[in-house]
């Protein structure tokens, strides 16, 4: 079974200042992939970032990159120079090979608040 | 515009009513599931399909049915809702394997009086 850990239920930070959201997983599938999604007010649910479990290099994408550190199971993402728009919640979510990369199994997410 | 398209986005309803959410999607993608998020749970995966005819379980499926007639659809079917169905749904689309991103579609808002 796959499992995702996102201890922080909130998250403050000051717009243009980096942040750092945690998330910890646990898989017995040989190969894994990693993904973040931000979900504003409106709902939907935007796909950032991801990383497979074999990927030599941390992912980045503009301003987001996944600080990817397997031997402690970490895949936390770093938001640099936050915006206002930044705010929102945020899920991690793994899916794996046993699963033939379709479900994918969500953390119960983080809110993020950027203030001016 | 690659997209994955629900409807209704908005849906209130009374109790053994069935209904239907539709999904589909414009980008060919083998594989489409389905997602229901309730507060403090993240999203739970209901059911989901890897090819036209071919439907397998989620974490969630006790109350739901799906079937997949053609590839770009994947209707979720709820024959009895009761209360706690209330929740926001979600269909996502992918191309399949360890080739990244799920497309997700903007949600269904479902409440079950």
């Amino acid at each position: 079974a796959q499992k995702i850990t996102q201890t922080q239920p909130g998250m403050f930070v000051q717009e243009k200042e980096a942040v750092t959201l945690d998330c910890t997983y646990d898989t017995s599938d040989p190969s894994y992939g990693l993904f973040w999604y931000k979900q504003p007010s409106s709902g939907e649910m935007i796909f950032l970032i991801y990383q497979g479990s074999y990927d030599q290099q941390n992912a980045t994408e503009g301003r987001y990159s996944l600080n990817f550190q397997k031997a402690r199971k970490s895949a936390n993402l770093v938001i640099s120079a936050s915006q206002l728009g930044d705010s929102a919640m945020y899920f991690c979510a793994i899916t794996g090979q046993n699963t033939g990369f379709q479900k994918l199994v969500f953390g119960t997410g983080t809110r993020l608040l950027v203030s001016p | 515009e690659a997209q994955v398209t629900q409807n209704p986005r908005y849906l209130i309803t009374v109790t053994g009513k069935k209904l239907t959410v539709t999904c589909s999607q414009n980008m060919n993608h083998e594989y489409m599931s389905w997602y229901r998020q309730d507060p403090g749970l993240g999203l739970r995966q209901i059911y989901y399909s890897m090819n036209v005819e071919v439907t397998d379980k989620g974490d969630v499926p006790e109350g739901y049915k799906v079937s997949r007639k053609e590839k770009r659809n994947f209707p979720l079917i709820l024959e009895s809702p009761s209360p706690n169905q209330t929740s926001l749904y979600f269909c996502a689309s992918s191309l399949g394997g360890d080739l990244g991103e799920q497309y997700f579609g903007p949600g269904t808002r479902l409440t079950v009086t």
